[in-house]
């Protein structure tokens, strides 16, 4: 079993709608999880950082954390076309190491 | 304020050589930390650098090794390219530990 779970799509929604994105994690350990957007060709940008379980809201974004359930998603309201990337959950424990989920391919259509 | 910056930005080498990446940290960051991204998956992490010392190491062979200079700036070397290699490597950089990490655009590295 994989550290992290997380379904590559692709997921393609029309414009304004609401994405849910959603990883699964088998390490009790990790404590830090990070939401990522990668556009082609490009490094990773960070979206959203969260410590332990609960809710954190950043403009159109929400990220999500039950560490009972081991299950962190990220919801984005009012999608725009210029979400389309791939967005890479991304988490860690005690060491410094992120380990990461493989992305999920997002297109809002306009 | 420049982020991240790597060096090249693409590169062609041939199986056997060896190539050496370059990655200057984001101003006010001290730690340095490569991935390895194969196509269509999640980075990889290679290793980590703080104040000039291999901190941490994934689960890479030695024929990738790296170094810090202490201006922070810091060189990821590949030696004896396997086709497998060809990837992004991304540079990761972040104000100490348990501080989010600002990635560069990488260094597409392909091995022929």
């Amino acid at each position: 079993q994989k550290e992290v779970e997380q379904d590559p799509g692709p997921l393609s929604v029309p414009e304004g709608a609401i994405v849910s994105l959603n990883c699964t994690y088998s390490n009790s350990a990790f404590q830090y999880f990070m939401w990522y957007r990668q556009y082609s060709r490009k490094g990773p940008e960070l979206l959203m950082y969260t410590y332990s379980s609960g809710n954190k809201e950043d403009g159109r974004f929400t990220a999500q954390v039950d560490k009972s359930s081991k299950y962190i998603s990220l919801f984005i309201r009012d999608s725009q076309p210029s979400d389309s990337a791939t967005y890479l959950c991304a988490m860690r424990g005690g060491s410094e190491k992120l380990v990461f989920g493989k992305g999920t391919k997002l297109t809002v259509n306009p | 304020d420049a982020g991240v910056t790597q060096s090249p930005t693409h590169l062609i080498k041939t199986r056997g050589q060896q190539v050496t990446l370059r990655c200057s940290p984001k101003s006010g960051h001290d730690t340095v930390s490569w991935y390895q991204q194969a196509l269509g998956q999640g980075p990889q992490f290679i290793f980590q650098y703080y104040e000039e010392e291999e901190r941490q190491r994934g689960n890479f062979p030695d024929r990738f090794s790296g170094h810090q200079f202490p201006n922070y700036s810091s060189e990821l070397n590949v030696n004896a390219l396997l086709l497998g290699d060809s990837a992004l490597y991304l540079c990761a950089s972040s104000p100490g530990q348990g501080a989010g990490y600002t990635f560069g655009s990488g260094t597409r590295l392909t091995v022929v």
